[in-house]
Formats: structure tokens, sequence, C-alpha cells
């Protein structure tokens, strides 16, 4: 399966915190994206990163991706309780078929 | 930016029928399709590639038969789950390829299946 992993598989943190999940795969990709799922809906696109960029930066979301390591990280900075929901990562190669990770269930406390 | 409209949100069907999916785009052409299949607490997985015009490509494991999937124009894909159970219960999302946009995609908001 191509089928991404990510860690942890669930996260509790306080509101303030910071939040780091982690996303490896297994082939070559184009790019990588992170999406955000909030329980029993659709699915919020939060960023994306190609395979030649290292870092990409947007509002509190920072993504980083080692493509030698075929891994990815999504941090989250001063997390709110709305930022309650889980997120996974999806790669695309040329075909434009997205594989999603196993995702990662992310709970932020007020 | 462009939206892909996906319809119904949920359904809620009796064992043995069908029930249709749509998924839409509504300011593009969409030569391609995706639809992924999400159980409770999990990823999601995609079943199927429609193409326009097309038959559509099944992940390994994904019955043909079962969920039909049909791609008739540039801007319409739908799946039909046929003879449903409610092992078929699921979270279901289409997402289209936006084709002036390199990296280009875009999902529709799901549909919740429940099959009783």
């Amino acid at each position: 399966s191509q089928q991404g992993e990510e860690d942890p598989q669930a996260l509790s943190i306080q509101e303030g915190e910071n939040a780091t999940m982690n996303c490896s795969y297994k082939t070559s990709i184009n790019n990588l994206q992170w999406y955000r799922q909030n329980s029993g809906r659709g699915l919020v696109h939060l960023i994306l990163i190609r395979s030649n960029e290292r870092e990409k930066h947007s509002g509190r979301l920072r993504v980083t991706l080692d493509t030698s390591k075929k891994s990815s990280s999504l941090l989250i900075t001063a997390s709110r309780a709305a930022d309650t929901a889980s997120y996974f990562c999806a790669t695309g190669g040329g075909t434009y078929k997205y594989i999603f990770g196993t995702g990662t269930r992310l709970k932020v406390l007020a | 930016g462009a939206v892909v409209s996906q319809h119904p949100s949920w359904v809620i069907c009796k064992s043995g029928t069908s029930v249709k999916i749509e998924c839409r785009s509504l300011d593009f052409q969409a030569t391609t399709m995706f639809w992924y299949r999400q159980f409770p607490k999990q990823s999601l997985m995609l079943m199927a590639t429609s193409n326009e015009g097309s038959k559509a490509t099944y992940e390994q494991g994904v019955e043909k038969d079962k969920f039909l999937i049909n791609h008739a124009s540039l801007t319409l894909s739908t799946l039909t789950v046929t003879s449903a159970h409610p092992e078929d219960s699921s979270f279901y999302i289409c997402s289209a390829r936006v084709p002036q946009n390199h990296d280009g995609y875009t999902f529709g908001s799901g549909t919740r299946l429940t099959v009783v």
C-alpha cells in the first residue's frame, strides 16, 4: 500500500501549546498536502508543499518536507480549542491521485 | 476558487437498495475525479479514479460492480452503491483535479451513507 503513516495517532495538548504531527510516505512524490477534518465533516485544505520545497508557512502552520527521509511534519503553534480535529497528510504523484496518511487526532483542551 | 459540490450530504437507505452520490464541478471542467471512502476514525481510502468519457479505474479490492462510477460529462461524476449492505455504511468523498492549476485539486464536502 502506498498509504502514508502519521504519528502520533492521537495527541492531546493544552490550549496555547504547540502541536507537531509527522507523516511518512513510501514513494516519490510531486507534492504533499495537509488537511484538517472535523468530526463527521469534509476535508479542509491547509497547505501544500512541493517536492522541491523544504519548509512552508501559513499563519500558525509550519510544514517541513524531507524527501530524503520521505517525511513531513506539521506544526501548529499557539493551538486553540478550535484546532481540535483530525489531520491528514496526502501525497500526490504525477497522476494527481492523492494517497492519504492514517491521520492524527488532535485534541486541544481549553 | 474551484468548487466541487457533492450531493447528498447524508443519506439513509435500506439494505438491498441502491444509492447514487453526485459530485459536480461548479466552475471548472473536471476530466478526472477521485472517489474516497472513510470508515469511522480511519483515513480516506482511494476507491477509484473516474475519467470523463471512459471507464473508471478501481483500486485493488474495490468491487467495480458494486460501486458503479459514471463520468459522462466534464462536470459530473456519480458513484452508485448498488445493493447496499450495512457494511457499506461509510463517508464517501470525491475529489477533482483542477486542470489549470498544476497542483490543483479540490474536495467535495462528503456524503454520509447509512445502510439500515
